[in-house]
C-alpha cells in the first residue's frame, strides 16, 4: 500500500487551523496519527481514523475513510509545533506517511 | 499504565548484529503483538516488524531477511536482533506495543524511550 502525506511542511501561527492529510494507494481501515516532537518518541494522537487517544485534547481531530484521512487541529496552541505522522496497517505490514513538519510562521 | 524500557544501543561495526532489548512492566505480554520502529537521525520513521507470545511474527519485506523479533514471558521482555548492519541502519529505535482492545486495533499505543544505535567503522 502506498501512503502519501502533505504536505511536507506547514507554516502557521498560532490560533490557525491546521488540516494535515494522508491518501492511500488502497482503501484502508485502520488510520492512526501521531506527533513527534524533538528527542522524543512519538505520542499516538488518533486512533481508528477518528477516535482520540487518551489525554489528547479535542482541538485535535481525525476523519475520513477509505483512502484519504486528514487531521485537523482546530486552533494550534504553541505546544502543538511538531512533526506529525500517519500510520496504516495492510497487506500484513505497517507504514508511516513520510511526516508533516508543522512550523511557527 | 504500561510502561517499555529499551536496553542495548551503542556503536556497532559493519557486519556486526544488532541486539536490542524492550522490558515491560505491569503488562500481560501475551496480549499483545510487540513491535520495533526506527528513525534514522533527522528522517521519517520505518517500520521493522512484531511479534507475539505464540511466536507468531510479521516483518518488513525490505528486511525480513536480516530481522528476527521474539517475545520471553517469562522475563516480560522482547527483542530484536537485526544482522550484517551497515551505516544504513543508524538510527533511533523504539520499541512499542500494539494496542489491541477498546476499539483501538493496528496502532502502537505505548513506545519506549528509544535508543540510538550507530553503525560506524
Amino acid at each position: 500500500v502506498v501512503l502519501t502525506q502533505s504536505p511536507g511542511t506547514l507554516s502557521l501561527s498560532p490560533g490557525e487551523r491546521a488540516t494535515l492529510s494522508c491518501t492511500t494507494s488502497h482503501k484502508i481501515t485502520y488510520l492512526a496519527w501521531y506527533q513527534q516532537k524533538p528527542g522524543q518518541a512519538p505520542r499516538l494522537l488518533i486512533y481508528g481514523a477518528s477516535k482520540r487517544a487518551t489525554g489528547v485534547p479535542d482541538r485535535f481531530s481525525g476523519s475520513g475513510s477509505g483512502t484519504d484521512f486528514s487531521l485537523t487541529i482546530s486552533r494550534l496552541e504553541p505546544e502543538d509545533f511538531a512533526v506529525y505522522y500517519c500510520l496504516i496497517y495492510g497487506l500484513s505490514e505497517y507504514t508511516f506517511g513520510q511526516g508533516t513538519n508543522l512550523e511557527i510562521k | 499504565q504500561v510502561q517499555l524500557q529499551q536496553w542495548g544501543a551503542g556503536v556497532l561495526k559493519p557486519s556486526d548484529t544488532l541486539s536490542l532489548i524492550c522490558t515491560v512492566d505491569r503488562a500481560f505480554l501475551t496480549n499483545y503483538y510487540w513491535t520495533w520502529i526506527r528513525q534514522p537521525p533527522g528522517r521519517g520513521l520505518e517500520w521493522i516488524g512484531e511479534a507475539h507470545s505464540s511466536g507468531v511474527t510479521n516483518y518488513n519485506r525490505s528486511l525480513a531477511s536480516r530481522v528476527s523479533i521474539s517475545v520471553d514471558t517469562s522475563n516480560k521482555q522482547f527483542s530484536l536482533k537485526l544482522r550484517s548492519v551497515t551505516a544504513a541502519d543508524t538510527a533511533v529505535y523504539y520499541c512499542a506495543r500494539v494496542a489491541n482492545g477498546a476499539g483501538s486495533y493496528y496502532n502502537f499505543d505505548t513506545w519506549g524511550q528509544g535508543a540510538l544505535v550507530t553503525v560506524s567503522s
